[in-house]
């Protein structure tokens, strides 16, 4: 059974704050990693992708993967209210045809 | 260019009904999936098709739940009977072949009364 877990918070933090989002997942196999963001009754949108251990930084937001450890996080820096949203982990065992596995989401709440 | 399209954005049914989800994924996107979202399961996946092939149906609840992809463009979620469990929102997302990301459409609000 392939598992993705996160806490599913909320997570609260003050605007301009560090927001520190985890992820661990079962599969050793698993070869890519996603963040997606869903504010409240929206679809869920890719704002993160990580193939190899290390940091990725894009803008505000850094995500960062340890696959010694099974353990993806997404750090979000001066985060602001407009971050508020639920953040949903996902991983693929990137075979031809597999599918995203998502953890059930950490919700953020930013608060000015 | 158009993303991903769902319809009906909302269906509220009553118990027993038949209900018939439609999806049109994004053009030249040979993957299609569709999901079902609740509080208590989060996103779960229910079925997967490449090149208009059902690749994983494990997910499926069970034989009360359908789904068709008769070309490239189109794909069908059915749900026969329905019941109030059945309520959830449902994604349709899709993946260019060779690809990492999936697009999700907006997604169908499905009350089962």
């Amino acid at each position: 059974q392939k598992e993705v877990e996160q806490n599913s918070g909320p997570l609260s933090v003050p605007e301009g704050a560090i927001a520190s989002l985890n992820c661990t997942y079962s599969d050793r196999g698993s070869q890519s990693f996603f963040w997606y963001r869903q504010y409240s009754g929206k679809s869920p949108e890719l704002i993160m992708s990580i193939y190899s251990n290390g940091d990725k930084e894009d803008g505000r937001f850094t995500a960062q993967l340890n696959k010694a450890s099974q353990y993806v996080s997404l750090l979000i820096r001066d985060s602001q209210p407009s971050d508020s949203a639920t953040y949903l982990c996902a991983v693929n065992l990137n075979q031809a045809g597999t599918a995203l596995i998502f953890g059930k989401g950490t919700t953020l709440s930013v608060s000015s | 260019d158009a993303g991903v399209i769902q319809s009906p954005r909302h269906e509220v049914t009553e118990m027993g009904q038949e209900v018939t989800l439609r999806c049109k994924p994004i053009s030249g996107h040979n993957s299609l999936f569709w999901y079902r979202q609740t509080m208590m399961r989060g996103l779960e996946l229910l079925i997967y098709f490449n090149n208009n092939v059902p690749i994983d149906d494990s997910g499926m609840p069970e034989d009360r739940f359908s789904a068709k992809m008769p070309n490239a463009s189109f794909s069908t979620l059915k749900i026969q009977p329905s019941e109030p469990r059945d309520s959830a929102v449902y994604f349709c997302a899709s993946r260019g072949q060779g690809r990492e990301t999936q697009y999700f459409g907006p997604g169908t609000r499905l009350l089962v009364l």
